[in-house]
């Protein structure tokens, strides 16, 4: 079955310091992945996705690469701010012959920016 | 932006009693989920919908569990006797279309379900 690995948290750093999140996974057929955001007290946001080998996917400063090699899709950011402290959930949508794109999750990654 | 919108925010009940959660889908999506999330949990898919049935449930979508569209505008989960290990938070999610690149599922900010 289909499974998402996400590194653990919580993760506590300081005002533009460099931010990773690892999640590797395991599917049956040909994934999209994605990374949702949940900002205190809001739902589940989608960050960006990939949907095939190599992809990139990029938003608020935001990069995750689909490696199928390593079937890993890590998150990474630059230089955080305050304003990105959430839980960051890795998640995919295989697809398989039911044609249903329903989404498994990573336990989530609870990020605490501070200034 | 449109957006998905759950009722109520956070809802306690007691132990065998049947709850309803609510969410209302943006408008001209077409394909509906609940997901859960155990506190300390991974979000789980409990179940997809399309056309007024069942797409899909996952093994926690017992009987138990049943989901309805009412109106063209709701969304429903009815829990029909309620146990302790239904405390979650519950998300109604809900997408425009299949395939890879309409497939966004756009989520709501969740039913806090406590079960005493």
């Amino acid at each position: 079955g289909n499974s998402v690995t996400q590194m653990e948290g919580p993760v506590t750093l300081s005002e533009e310091a460099f931010l990773t999140i690892n999640c590797t996974y395991t599917a049956t057929g040909y994934p999209s992945l994605f990374w949702y955001v949940q900002y205190p007290g809001e739902g589940l946001q989608l960050l960006l996705k990939a949907t095939k080998a190599d992809d990139k996917g990029s938003n608020k400063g935001f990069e995750a690469t689909y490696r199928k090699e390593t079937t890993s899709f890590h998150l990474e950011k630059g230089s955080v701010q305050v304003s990105d402290s959430a839980v960051y959930f890795c998640a995919l949508s295989d697809r398989p012959l039911s044609n249903d794109y329903k989404l498994s999750f990573g336990a989530g990654t609870t990020v605490t920016v501070r200034a | 932006e449109p957006e998905v919108t759950q009722t109520p925010s956070h809802q306690v009940t007691q132990m065998g009693q049947e709850v309803i959660l609510r969410c209302v889908p943006i408008s001209n999506h077409l394909y509906f989920y609940w997901y859960r999330q155990i506190l300390g949990q991974k979000v789980e898919f409990l179940v997809s919908f399309y056309n007024n049935e069942i797409s899909e449930k996952s093994e926690i979508f017992d009987d138990q569990f049943s989901v309805e569209r009412p109106d063209g505008s709701n969304f429903t989960l009815k829990i029909r006797s309620t146990k302790l290990e239904d405390s979650a938070m519950y998300f109604c999610a809900s997408s425009e279309k299949w395939g890879t690149t309409k497939n966004i599922q756009y989520f709501g900010a969740g039913t806090r379900l406590s079960v005493l």
